[in-house]
């Protein structure tokens, strides 16, 4: 059984488009995340969720807008996409937001703006 | 200057060999997290931990808190072990945020 899943897998779409990823994940878990990888494998936090609330927030632009309708579910909506945004994005979950908690990924979603 | 620093940043062996890969940090931990990530893209982790060591079959994770250090042992290495391998830390004061370090490409020829 999938215990984190995102959709779609692949995501390729032209400057400017508005296009959402979607994660869920059948764990449990009180706590999700969205982290970025870039093209130099470099992976960074974006935004942690826990119990719908939003805890974390890097520096993310504006346009990135997380979105939890229940504590299974985060999604990611990307509004006037750009180059840069071009990446591979992870969700996450894990059981609590501190302490001593494994943390369990999703595939990941790779997104190519054009 | 980053907070998670890993060496080498690439490394290729032989296979049989013994394998070791760093973790160096800068900032107190609650935990340190070793993962895998296959050439296809997805991410396991491995290894929690926060002190001591850990042992999960060819696998090993060290971590000295005094040294902020952390080193990860594969023995015996094997092809399917080429993977890049990321050290992650939980800092004390940032809950559950984790700060990644660049990885290590590790090959492993026949």
């Amino acid at each position: 059984d999938t215990a984190v899943s995102q959709t779609p897998k692949y995501l390729v779409t032209q400057m400017g488009n508005d296009k959402s990823i979607k994660c869920e994940q059948n764990l449990g878990h009180d706590t999700m995340y969205w982290y970025k990888q870039d093209s130099k494998k470099f992976l960074k936090i974006m935004f942690s969720y826990n119990n719908k609330e939003l805890i974390i927030n890097e520096t993310v632009p504006n346009r990135f807008s997380p979105k939890s309708p229940d504590k299974a579910h985060l999604n990611l909506h990307i509004n006037s996409l750009e180059l840069g945004d071009s990446a591979v994005y992870f969700c996450a979950s894990s059981q609590a937001t501190s302490g001593y908690n494994e943390q369990f990924f999703g595939p990941g979603t790779r997104l190519t703006v054009l | 200057k980053n907070e998670v620093e890993q060496s080498p940043q690439n490394l290729t062996a032989q296979e049989g060999e013994f394998i070791t890969i760093n973790c160096s940090y800068s900032v107190g931990i609650s935990a340190l997290h070793w993962l895998q990530q296959h050439p296809g893209g997805g991410i396991v982790s491995l290894f929690m931990l926060s002190s001591g060591k850990k042992k999960h079959g060819r696998l090993i994770a060290t971590i000295n808190i005094q040294e902020k250090h952390s080193s990860l042992h594969i023995t015996a290495s094997h092809p399917r072990d080429s993977a890049v391998y990321i050290c992650a830390v939980r800092s004390e004061t940032s809950g559950s945020r984790l700060t990644f370090g660049e990885g290590t490409q590790l090959t492993v020829n026949p």
